[in-house]
């Protein structure tokens, strides 16, 4: 089966500064990648996705890049804000009925 | 427009006790999943529903029964509660014929089994 691998698993920044949190897949079928944004005590939101026909997507401050050769992706969010801290997830998608999870990142924002 | 309903939003078992977790959509959504999230481990699908009398089995199904009677819901049993089996619970749905699209969650439902 697919696996994803997350990094790092937290992240501490200051308020203003970028973060950046990179996923590998194994499955090169998987063509469907969500990000999504886990607030305490509150169920994943999804925040963002990118299809593998697509190489970025921006939406506000934050962005998706996919690299289909080397198997990564990652996500960007610009001029962090205290309302980002929360645990982000990547996630792949090689079938119509699975999704794989990574394990997570912390992102802690900084005042 | 409620999305995806979880409950209970908590619940303590003793070892060998059995309980259903319960799990509502309103969004006419095919395709249901329940996940277990543990720390490091992010969050593994256990059984996942196509549509209405059809189930199968994820990555950790071990331990747990689903059955799909209705497009709405899609409930979890634990036969027999084991604590290893203390975790948080999510369900989630989606639509759009389940292929790339998104996956909306419920609040979760914390479990300790005891």
């Amino acid at each position: 089966g697919e696996n994803v691998e997350q990094h790092p698993s937290t992240l501490s920044v200051q308020e203003g500064d970028s973060a950046v949190i990179k996923c590998t897949y194994s499955d090169s079928a998987s063509n469907y990648f969500p990000w999504y944004k886990q607030e305490l005590g509150k169920g994943p939101q999804l925040i963002i996705d990118i299809r593998s026909n697509v190489g970025e997507k921006k939406d506000q401050r934050i962005a998706v890049t996919l690299n289909k050769t080397a198997k990564h992706f990652s996500l960007h969010i610009t001029e962090t804000q205290p309302e980002d801290s929360a645990v982000y997830f990547c996630a792949a998608n090689p079938t119509g009925n699975q999704f794989y999870f990574g394990t997570g990142t912390s992102l802690t924002v900084i005042p | 427009n409620a999305g995806v309903t979880q409950t209970p939003k908590f619940q303590v078992l003793k070892t060998g006790q059995s309980m259903t977790l319960q799990c509502a959509q309103d969004m006419n959504h095919e395709y249901m999943s329940w996940y277990r999230q543990d720390p490091g481990m992010g969050l593994r699908l256990i059984h996942y529903s196509v549509g209405a009398g059809i189930t199968d089995q994820g990555e950790v199904p071990n331990g747990y029964n689903v059955s799909r009677s209705t497009t709405e819901d899609f409930p979890l049993r634990l036969l027999s509660a084991a604590p290893s089996q203390t975790s948080v619970y999510f369900c989630a749905s989606r639509g759009g014929g389940s292929t790339n699209t998104e996956a909306f969650f419920g609040q979760g439902t914390r479990l300790t089994v005891v």
